[in-house]
């Protein structure tokens, strides 16, 4: 079975601009999760989507939004973009009644 | 709100010797649980072992097993055997609902 899959794999964008990232789920997990890593420090939680509906939101601006769809795929928005928000962005899913989150390989993001 | 503190930024271990990596938490749930990943340069977080907090029996995975102290809120890993492939980043993290919150993480270093 295919695990967790992000796409892209890095994304270098300027100050200002707005990136879109995405995260396809393993196959039968309804819940996806977005956590920021920040070099050297664990990751941080930014939010958790289930049916399409957020369960939960991490300390993070509104710059920071996400949705899922009806396949259980995800996206999460960045707008405004600040050189602070270069990190490693990681999607995990999950199904809705376990609290084991599985991780994809993440999309290293640099804002220059 | 939960914290997880990690103690020991660098560990270090002979191939096929024993480490340990320690852990402490806090939190307020009276129920929660509590798992160890591993990361790998390749930068994928992988579920190395979880523990339930109602569950007085430690977990075992192989070469991965934990020392669960709830009255003193710790959670170690013991690798035993320690492996050329066991060398990572290793986080530590706890849940009550669908947050992950990690500590700062632990490098292991394993030499021949």
């Amino acid at each position: 079975d295919a695990g967790v899959t992000q796409s892209p794999t890095h994304l270098i964008k300027t100050r200002g601009q707005h990136v879109t990232l995405r995260c396809s789920p393993i196959s039968g997990h309804k819940s996806v999760s977005w956590y920021q890593q920040v070099l050297g420090q664990g990751p941080q939680f930014i939010f958790q989507y289930y049916e399409k509906e957020e369960r939960g939101r991490g300390n993070f601006p509104d710059r920071f939004s996400a949705r899922q769809f009806p396949n259980y795929s995800s996206e999460l928005n960045v707008n405004a973009l600040l050189l602070g928000d270069s990190a490693l962005y990681l999607c995990a899913s999950s199904f809705p009644i376990t609290y084991e989150q599985y991780f994809g390989p993440g999309t290293r993001l640099t804002v220059t | 709100a939960q914290t997880v503190t990690q103690s020991q930024p660098e560990m270090s271990v002979q191939e096929a010797e024993t480490v340990t990596l320690s852990c402490t938490y806090d939190t307020s749930e009276s129920d929660y649980y509590l798992f160890w990943y591993k990361q790998p340069p390749s930068r994928q977080m992988i579920l190395v072992i979880r523990q339930e907090a109602y569950k007085q029996q430690n977990a075992t995975e192989n070469r991965f097993s934990v020392n669960f102290q709830k009255a003193a809120k710790s959670f170690s890993l013991k690798i035993s055997d320690s492996q050329l492939g066991d060398a990572a980043m290793y986080f530590c993290a706890c849940t009550s609902g669908y947050a992950l919150n990690f500590g700062k993480g632990t490098s292991l270093l394993v030499t021949p």
